[in-house]
């Protein structure tokens, strides 16, 4: 299948600072991207859906001002978690879809705000 | 919400076939069936997909009732390998694309 890389794979902040993790289509043309979040022993949960050049689109409950998302290009989507807390400590994924093409994952990044 | 629902866990036997049963009794018609798995820590794998009719292809079998209100998942020969969490999904329309929404998954144990 297609791969999908994200960066990085886990990743260590302090509380109020903010992380970046990019998520990389490396061999087709992402058209549409997700980002999950994931709590442990528990599903992936839905939490925004962007497509290339527009902005994204979030679930309800998901504060758009506190995750960034960002998809400029065909092959790259950035989420940002803006000033970091502990309860947002968690497994991020992210999905990249082309045209006529299955979603395909990243292989997480787990963050931890300590 | 998640338009699925699947038993919590299974096991089989290493070698024999594993049947993973979903029941998607609110299925639109132009909505898909989709299967994924998750191993311990990493990103969901995409085993097969379909709409109507039954599918196959290296990793499993894709059963689809006539009624498209239950699949089953077929894996021919468990391996330990795929000991993982099984996730159906159906694959829904969203404001400007689709949207896959994971539900509870069925955590397959495959024993020696």
């Amino acid at each position: 299948g297609a791969v999908v890389s994200q960066h990085p794979s886990w990743v260590i902040c302090k509380s109020g600072t903010s992380v970046k993790i990019e998520c990389r289509s490396l061999d087709f043309q992402a058209t549409t991207m997700f980002w999950y979040r994931q709590f442990p022993k528990q599903s992936l949960m839905l939490m925004a859906t962007s497509n290339e050049g527009s902005k994204a689109t979030y679930e309800q409950g998901v504060e758009k001002d506190k995750f960034l998302i960002n998809h400029a290009s065909l092959t790259l989507s950035t989420l940002t978690v803006t000033s970091a807390h502990p309860e947002d400590s968690s497994f991020y994924i992210c999905s990249a879809s082309g045209v006529n093409t299955e979603a395909f994952f990243g292989q997480g990044t787990r963050l931890t705000v300590v | 919400d998640a338009k699925t629902t699947q038993p919590p866990s299974m096991d089989c036997a290493e070698g024999r076939a594993a049947n993973l049963p979903c029941n998607h009794s609110t299925i639109s018609g132009n909505e898909y069936v989709y299967w994924y798995r998750q191993i311990h820590s990493q990103g969901p794998q995409y085993i097969i997909h379909g709409l109507k009719n039954n599918e196959t292809n290296e990793m499993a079998s894709l059963i689809i009732t006539e009624d498209r209100k239950s699949s089953t998942l077929i894996l021919p020969h468990a391996t330990l390998r795929d000991t993982a969490v099984y996730y159906c999904i159906v694959r829904v329309a969203g404001d400007s694309s689709y949207k896959l929404i994971f539900g509870s998954g069925t955590r397959l144990l495959v024993r020696p």
